[in-house]
């Protein structure tokens, strides 16, 4: 199957700091990917639609301006949690497909955010 | 938009037993449907997907079965065993401007007991 890889595996920061969160498509292309995030214990919830050249799509409830998406290749999106606090300590996880295969999404291995 | 309801949250069997977790969903747009098992700090692994022209699919011990006028679909694990246990997440996920993105049911906690 395809490869989607997530980098760092893990991250502990300081409140108030910026985090950035890659996630690559190793072997296929990506217009668009997705990232999910996942509280201890609970389900994935999508947060947005990363749209390769364009702005990505943010679900209801999630703040753009906090979290930062950049899809500037179709092998590279990226997410930055702006001022990080506690609240936002979480699995974060994104999803990727190639161009082509019908529905069967690619999870990358997750980043560990832990907010201090 | 989509809401998909997973049952039961937890489910133990004894080795040897047979694992059934259903899952509604609400959206008819709906046409695709994966399962995934889910390791504590691991990404979501797929196990068996179906897609709505489908009425069952089986592969091994695991089997997915969809009822698209009820708008159900479920997973049987026939003959578990240990290594089962995980959490599982059904999923649903809609074509055109949705291509790609998943709503997940709330998960249920497999515990196969040796």
């Amino acid at each position: 199957g395809a490869v989607v890889s997530q980098h760092p595996s893990r991250v502990i920061c300081k409140s108030g700091t910026s985090v950035k969160i890659e996630c690559r498509s190793l072997d296929f292309q990506a217009t668009t990917m997705f990232w999910y995030r996942q509280f201890p214990k609970q389900s994935l919830m999508l947060m947005a639609t990363s749209n390769e050249g364009s702005k990505a799509t943010y679900e209801q409830g999630v703040e753009k301006d906090k979290f930062l998406i950049n899809h500037a290749s179709l092998t590279l999106s990226t997410l930055t949690v702006t001022s990080a606090h506690p609240e936002d300590s979480s699995f974060y996880i994104c999803s990727a497909g190639p161009t082509g295969v019908y529905n069967e999404q690619f999870f990358g291995p997750g980043t560990r955010l832990t907010v201090l | 938009g989509e809401n998909v309801e997973q049952h039961p949250s937890t489910l133990s069997v004894q080795e040897g037993d047979s694992a059934v977790i259903k899952c509604t969903y609400s959206d008819s747009a709906s046409n695709y449907f994966p399962w995934y098992k889910q390791e504590l700090g691991k990404r979501p692994q797929l196990i068996i997907d179906i897609r709505s022209n489908v009425g069952e699919k089986k592969d091994q011990r695991i089997a997915v079965t969809l009822n698209k006028t009820a708008k159900h679909f479920s997973l049987h694990i026939t003959e578990t065993q240990p290594e089962d246990s995980a959490v599982y997440f059904c999923a649903a996920m809609k074509g055109g401007t949705s291509y790609g993105k998943l709503t997940f049911g709330q998960g249920t906690i497999l515990t196969v007991h040796p």
